[in-house]
């Protein structure tokens, strides 16, 4: 079986430090997705990416960076971390873009103090 | 427009119940209605989803949805939970001609008593 891995865990970073979260997935799926999920808010797309170097916006794109060098890779960048700011973020891959299942990761922990 | 409605923040019964987990949509054409499960401190699990053919959906755990065009609902059911199918709930709706992005509801948090 496969697995999709989110690095780091946890992050602390101060307000306006550009932060990096990594995923990686070993499926050999063509689309990724990064999430940000806030207490009572359900989850919310960032970005997405439909293939290596393919790169979508999804609603809450501003103040976000992605980037997909690799098929097995998606990386997410805070541009600028606004103070007192916590989140989780969930990336995903699914095999394609036609509505075929989500596998998603367990999560990045965003603390910004 | 695609949105996803989960009318009930929090949901909590007893061990051994029967639960309905409410979810309505809205939709401009074919979908895909999916339930997805979150343990505590975990990502999300798929659980089951409906695009076509017999409404009733079979998922895992004993868990099912019944998806309903009149009510434009897609709604979980289990007959008798269990003390670990404590978690949050979230439906989702997904289009081919949106290249497939899961948009969420806001999730259900299903607690058991003992």
């Amino acid at each position: 079986g496969g697995i999709i891995t989110q690095t780091p865990k946890f992050l602390i970073g101060q307000e306006g430090q550009k932060l990096t979260l990594k995923c990686q997935q070993n499926f050999n799926h063509d689309t990724m997705y990064w999430y940000r999920q806030d207490s009572g808010k359900g989850l919310r797309l960032i970005y997405y990416s439909i293939t290596e170097n393919d790169l979508q916006k999804g609603d809450l794109s501003e103040g976000y960076d992605a980037s997909r060098e690799k098929k097995s890779s998606f990386s997410l960048t805070v541009t600028s971390a606004q103070k007192n700011e916590m989140a989780v973020f969930l990336c995903a891959s699914s095999m394609d873009s036609g509505g075929s299942d989500y596998t998603f990761g367990s999560g990045t922990r965003l603390l910004v103090i | 427009t695609q949105t996803v409605s989960q009318s009930d923040a929090h949901v909590t019964v007893f061990e051994g119940d029967s639960v309905e987990l409410r979810c309505n949509y809205s939709y401009g054409g074919s979908i895909y209605l999916s339930w997805y499960i979150q343990h505590h401190g975990r990502g999300l699990q798929f659980l089951l989803k409906y695009y076509s053919g017999n409404p009733v959906v079979q998922g895992v755990n004993g868990f099912k949805a019944e998806f309903s065009k009149s009510d434009s609902s897609f709604h979980l059911r289990k007959a008798s939970v269990h003390w670990s199918d404590s978690a949050v709930y979230f439906c989702a709706v997904s289009a081919n001609y949106n290249q497939g992005k899961l948009i969420f509801g806001q999730g259900t948090k299903l607690s058991i008593k003992p």
